[in-house]
């Protein structure tokens, strides 16, 4: 167990709704990181906040916004959806930025 | 932008045999780590590398850095079914750098 947590685990939708995935970082972790992972791209980093302010972004789509809350923990939420955005989505926390990460168990999004 | 490579992305092996990876950046790096991702699983932290040359051991997994720091390799000695998974590494280019990962090389060991 890392110690980050991910709700949903898994989540069907259709094409052109909306979705909320939602993490809760290790205790003590101020940094939390989205990534997307898809068969043929591996790890794509979405999205960084540090202690609740945006630190780095990433292959980010405009669909896409991200936030982390004064609790740090973390929300990615997801518009439009499209078939291609069907993918795992992980999130990860490390105490400071280029310290390893620890990942969540992913959400599993699949836009039908 | 950075670029970290890892060529190939699938490679299988019988068990017992030994397996080397490689992981080239773009760009001078300040640290590499390496990840595991068991299938079905998430990317689990490996090890981090820091300084030019220098070797660590976990087990049967020796990392090494390179030494202009631009490059990284995993060695597997006597692959077991409990090393399959994926490995990728991650370059970091200075402190409080952000994190780019390679695409990841799937290993399959067949018993």
């Amino acid at each position: 167990d890392s110690g980050v947590t991910q709700t949903p685990k898994h989540l069907i939708t259709a094409t052109g709704q909306r979705v909320t995935l939602r993490c809760s970082p290790r205790s003590g972790d101020l940094s939390v990181y989205w990534y997307q992972q898809s068969l043929d791209q591996g790890l794509q980093f979405l999205i960084q906040y540090y202690n609740g302010e945006e630190r780095a972004k990433g292959n980010i789509l405009e669909r896409f916004s991200a936030q982390q809350f004064p609790d740090l923990h973390s929300e990615l939420n997801l518009s439009s959806l499209e078939l291609g955005d069907s993918a795992l989505y992980f999130c990860a926390s490390s105490v400071v930025d280029g310290e390893k990460l620890f990942f969540g168990s992913g959400t599993q999004l699949s836009v039908l | 932008g950075q670029q970290v490579m890892q060529i190939p992305q699938y490679q299988h092996v019988q068990e017992g045999e030994d397996f080397t990876t490689y992981c080239n950046s773009s760009t001078t790096l300040s640290n590499i780590q390496w990840y595991k991702q068991r299938p079905g699983g998430h990317p689990v932290f490996l090890i981090q590398l820091v300084k030019s040359g220098e070797v660590k051991k976990q087990k049967r997994l020796t990392f090494q850095f390179g030494e202009a720091k631009k490059n990284s390799s995993l060695h597997i000695t006597a692959t077991q079914t409990t090393d399959v998974g994926t490995y990728f590494c991650a370059g970091g280019t200075g402190a409080n750098s952000k994190l780019t990962f390679g695409k990841g090389i799937t290993l399959s060991v067949r018993p």
